[in-house]
C-alpha cells in the first residue's frame, strides 16, 4: 500500500524566516511527487517531481527529490503571511495515476 | 475560465436519502477523481476515472459509486448515506501524465 510521510505535522514561524516542508514516501511504482498548497479552499498546485536531484523553483519556494533516499522537500524563504497554510505531498503511481496523499503541514507565519 | 465545478456546495442530510454531487470540468482532461478530506486523516481517493467509461476505485470506495458517461462529467453518487460519510469532498481532474489535478472547491457533506 502506497504511504506519505509528512514533517513536521505543524510549524509556527515568524515572517521572513526560511521554512523546510518533508516529505518521505513508499509507493509500488513511483511515476511522480507532487507538492499542493491548501489554504481555506481547495487545494492549488505547486510542484510536480519526477526526476532525483533537479530543483524546481518558483519565486520563494523550491521543491527537491531524493529518490533513493524516498523522500522530497519544499522550500519556502523569506515567508510572509500569505504562505500560511497546510502544504499537502502526494505521490502518484505509475499505470493508473493514483494519488495517494500526506496529512500535511500546517504552515503559520506570524507577522 | 478554466475550471471544476461541483454542486452543491453544502448539504445537510439524512441517513439513508440517496444523494449525487455532480462535477464537471472545462478543461477536457482525461482523468478525474473524487477525495474526502478528514482531519487527520488527510485527502483520501474515493474513486478516480481515466476516461469515459472507464472507473477504479481509490482507497475508500465502500458507500459511494460513480460514473463517467461523458468526459466533462463525473458524479459522486451515495445510494444510503451513513453518518461516518460526512465529511469534505473534492473533484480533481487533469490531463493523463500531466502537472497536477486541478481541484474543485468541494463541498461540504453532514449527514444525520
Amino acid at each position: 500500500e502506497d504511504k506519505v510521510v509528512q514533517s513536521p505535522l505543524s510549524l509556527v514561524v515568524h515572517e521572513g524566516d526560511t521554512v523546510t516542508l518533508n516529505c518521505s514516501y513508499e509507493v509500488t511504482n513511483f511515476r511522480s511527487l507532487l507538492w499542493y498548497k491548501q489554504e481555506k479552499k481547495a487545494p492549488t498546485f505547486l510542484f510536480m517531481l519526477t526526476s532525483s536531484g533537479i530543483e524546481k523553483k518558483s519565486g520563494r519556494l523550491s521543491s527537491i527529490l531524493d529518490k533513493k533516499e524516498l523522500f522530497s522537500i519544499l522550500n519556502i524563504t523569506a515567508t510572509q503571511t500569505g504562505d500560511s497554510a497546510i502544504y499537502l505531498c502526494a505521490v502518484e503511481d505509475f499505470g493508473n495515476e493514483k494519488l495517494t496523499f500526506g496529512t500535511g503541514t500546517r504552515l503559520t507565519i506570524i507577522p | 475560465e478554466a475550471q471544476v465545478t461541483q454542486n452543491p456546495r453544502y448539504l445537510i442530510t439524512v441517513t439513508g436519502k440517496k444523494l449525487t454531487v455532480t462535477c464537471s470540468q472545462n478543461m477536457n482532461h482525461e482523468y478525474m477523481s473524487w477525495y474526502r478530506q478528514d482531519p487527520g486523516l488527510g485527502l483520501r481517493q474515493i474513486y478516480y476515472s481515466m476516461n469515459v467509461e472507464v472507473t477504479d476505485k481509490g482507497d475508500v470506495p465502500e458507500g459511494y459509486k460513480v460514473s463517467r458517461k461523458e468526459k466533462r462529467n463525473f458524479p459522486l453518487i451515495l445510494e444510503s448515506p451513513s453518518p461516518n460519510q460526512t465529511s469534505l469532498y473534492f473533484c480533481a481532474s487533469s490531463f493523463l501524465g500531466r502537472d497536477g489535478q486541478y481541484f474543485g472547491p468541494g463541498t461540504r457533506l453532514t449527514v444525520t
